[in-house]
């Protein structure tokens, strides 16, 4: 069964930071890895998505990485602003599976 | 409207009610999937429907009934829910994995529901 576990549970950080964010996952037959941001109360908005052949993806301060053979992911954050500050949630879609299995996220605060 | 949403916000009920939460996607996927996320634990698939037919039931109470008129729309009928079945339900949708390459999920902003 795949588990999908993030750490840390929580982090907190100064404005300007470039921070770090892992992911890991107990099944390296995966289709892909999706990165994803809650904000509290709300839905979840997309971040990057990576498949199973990539190594990474950028999307403008964000950049995923995965490496399927170890099951983990990382998503790094430069120059970290207060918005930033949400639940991140990663999540793998198995091969031949439909569903995704999330993590419980990383809860950043980025103080000002 | 735009991406994908979900009505009402927020939904109050009592245990012997029926109620129902109502999904809509404007971005022409075929798949589309509702998700339970209570506190403390991991968001859950409930169910997947592709090109309107349901593919997978992940072991949801009967008092669950998911409902997918056509591939826009998708609703979750409630009826004698539990206390414990609050919770907030997200809708969301994509291109049929079995179909496309890319399989990006993109999320509602969810029903509050609380069950008295």
């Amino acid at each position: 069964k795949q588990e999908v576990t993030q750490i840390p549970a929580a982090l907190s950080v100064p404005e300007g930071e470039n921070l770090v964010l892992n992911c890991s996952f107990t099944d390296s037959a995966i289709y892909n890895l999706q990165w994803f941001r809650q904000d509290p109360g709300k839905g979840l908005t997309s971040l990057l998505l990576i498949q199973s052949s990539q190594r990474e993806q950028t999307s403008g301060r964000l950049n995923a990485s995965l490496d399927k053979s170890s099951g983990r992911s990382t998503l790094y954050i430069a120059a970290s602003q207060p918005g930033d500050s949400a639940t991140y949630l990663c999540a793998v879609r198995l091969q031949g599976a439909q569903k995704l299995v999330f993590g419980q996220g990383t809860r950043l605060t980025i103080n000002p | 409207e735009t991406g994908v949403t979900q009505t009402p916000r927020h939904l109050v009920m009592g245990m012997t009610n029926k109620k129902s939460l109502k999904c809509e996607q404007h971005l022409g996927h075929n798949a589309m999937y509702w998700y339970k996320q209570s506190a403390k634990k991991p968001l859950e698939l409930m169910f997947v429907y592709s090109l309107e037919e349901r593919v997978e039931n992940n072991s949801v109470p009967s008092r669950f009934s998911p409902e997918c008129p056509n591939s826009s729309h998708l609703f979750l009928h409630l009826h004698t829910l539990q206390p414990e079945d609050s919770a907030l339900y997200l809708c969301a949708s994509s291109q049929d994995p079995e179909l496309a390459l890319w399989d990006e999920q993109f999320f509602g902003p969810g029903t509050r529901l609380t069950v008295l």
